[in-house]
């Protein structure tokens, strides 16, 4: 089956310190869902990519697609501490009717 | 509604009983899902619901678990004898097909 990894698993930065959160796929995909889950909060959306070599910026996050589909990234610019969370992909396959979503990535921002 | 709710917001139920969580997607949505969440891990697929298709009960555990939609309405999951494996958060969300999940704020499951 479809296997969806995340790395890294945890991440802790300084505030103002970049942050990159990869997701990759097994398998090629249709498109690339994003979420954002603050602590003891429940996932809410960020972004979807659906072309080969998409970027999609909102404020400091950047989104890419890789040019492959297979893989995705997000990118932090000067974290802070509002960041602070665990960020999900969920993948989309071509033939599938629903998302796997990765193990997720945790950010800790120390202030 | 203006978005997902879940109920109960809280479940502690004993080892063995049976327990019924429910869903309450946003209007006009067509596909509703529901995952489970433990304790500081991902989000694991349970079940997908779109329009009158059949489900994809791929995700499902085991057969004490089972998960019933009418419609585009309501979704109820029901987990029988439940297991001190079972404690977790139970997750539902709902979209136009394929796109942008949203998701309620769960029901917290915890099995003495």
């Amino acid at each position: 089956g479809q296997q969806v990894m995340q790395i890294p698993q945890y991440q802790h930065v300084q505030e103002g310190e970049d942050f990159t959160t990869y997701c990759n796929s097994s398998t090629t995909l249709s498109n690339i869902q994003w979420y954002k889950q603050r602590p003891g909060g429940h996932p809410v959306f960020l972004i979807q990519l659906v072309k080969s070599g998409e970027v999609k910026k909102q404020k400091r996050l950047t989104f890419q697609f890789g040019e492959a589909k297979k893989n995705s990234s997000l990118h932090i610019t000067a974290t802070q501490t509002t960041d602070v969370g665990t960020y999900f992909c969920a993948a989309g396959t071509p033939y599938g009717q629903n998302f796997v979503f990765g193990p997720g990535t945790r950010l800790s921002v120390l202030p | 509604g203006a978005g997902v709710s879940q109920s109960p917001s809280n479940k502690v139920t004993e080892k063995g009983k049976d327990v019924e969580l429910r869903c309450d997607p946003i209007s006009g949505h067509t596909a509703l899902y529901w995952y489970r969440q433990r304790l500081g891990q991902g989000l694991e697929f349970l079940i997908y619901f779109q329009g009158n298709s059949a489900p994809d009960k791929s995700g499902l555990p085991s057969d004490r678990f089972s998960a019933e939609r009418t419609g585009e309405s309501v979704s109820t999951l029901t987990i029988q004898r439940t297991q001190q494996e079972d404690s977790a958060v139970y997750l539902c969300a709902s979209s136009h097909a394929l796109r942008t999940q949203y998701f309620g704020p769960g029901t917290r499951l915890l099995v003495l």
